[in-house]
């Protein structure tokens, strides 16, 4: 049973470029989560998705930062225009069922805005 | 809103030695979960917690959740080199509140 995939493992992007993150959770899991982590700092929540629902986005910042959960295929996380500080860790989690569910976390995406 | 924080930020131990690290909510928590992520890695689960004054025990490995739900504490026995790496605690609010993590503590262990 694989677990919750992400690609790209590293993401370079210049100033301006968009960055385009993917997410496949685990098979049977409908729900995924997005986080952030700065270096040396802990988990920000970003997004609560399900299939095509975003349930929760209190986290998202309001610019240039989207995501979405299609019927057929992963999540995607979308940094549009990004910054110097936009460089992080983007984590992704999984869970069958809400919140109070164990989230079972991918390897991450470390992104680096030059 | 909700706030999460954990002490010490930081510990160094020698194998060996025994380690906690202390976590506390600004508000009532319905569960509280425990991660470790490792350098450069991501975080493993390693526990949850639901009940008031729950206690559970892996291996070396000692959970609590405090009596009014606002705190947890994991306590190491005779710690190892495998044990390095970051702890996080996380809880909710309620079955339709996000999970907020702890500011972490990170464990470094030394021969």
């Amino acid at each position: 049973n694989a677990g919750v995939m992400q690609n790209p493992r590293h993401l370079v992007r210049r100033r301006g470029q968009e960055a385009r993150l993917r997410c496949s959770p685990m098979k049977g899991h409908s729900h995924v989560y997005w986080y952030r982590q700065l270096p040396e700092e802990g988990l920000k929540f970003m997004v609560y998705l399900q299939k095509e629902n975003i349930i929760d986005e209190s986290g998202m910042p309001k610019e240039r930062f989207s995501a979405e959960f299609p019927k057929e295929g992963p999540s995607i996380l979308r940094i549009q225009q990004v910054v110097r500080g936009d460089s992080a860790a983007y984590f992704c989690a999984s869970s069958p069922q809400g919140y109070r569910d164990t989230q079972y976390f991918g390897p991450g995406t470390r992104l680096t805005v030059l | 809103g909700q706030q999460v924080m954990q002490i010490p930020q930081y510990q160094h131990v020698q194998e060996g030695e025994d380690f906690t690290t202390y976590c506390n909510s600004s508000t009532t928590l319905s569960n509280i979960q425990w991660y470790k992520q490792r350098p450069g890695g991501h975080p493993v689960f390693l526990i949850q917690l639901v009940k008031s004054g729950e206690v559970k025990k892996q291996k070396r490995l000692t959970f609590q959740f405090g009596e009014a739900k606002k705190n947890s504490s994991l306590h190491i026995t005779a710690t190892q080199t495998t044990d390095v790496g970051t702890y996080f605690c996380a809880g909710n609010t309620g079955t339709a509140s996000k999970l907020t993590f702890g500011t972490g503590t990170r464990l470094q262990v030394t021969l």
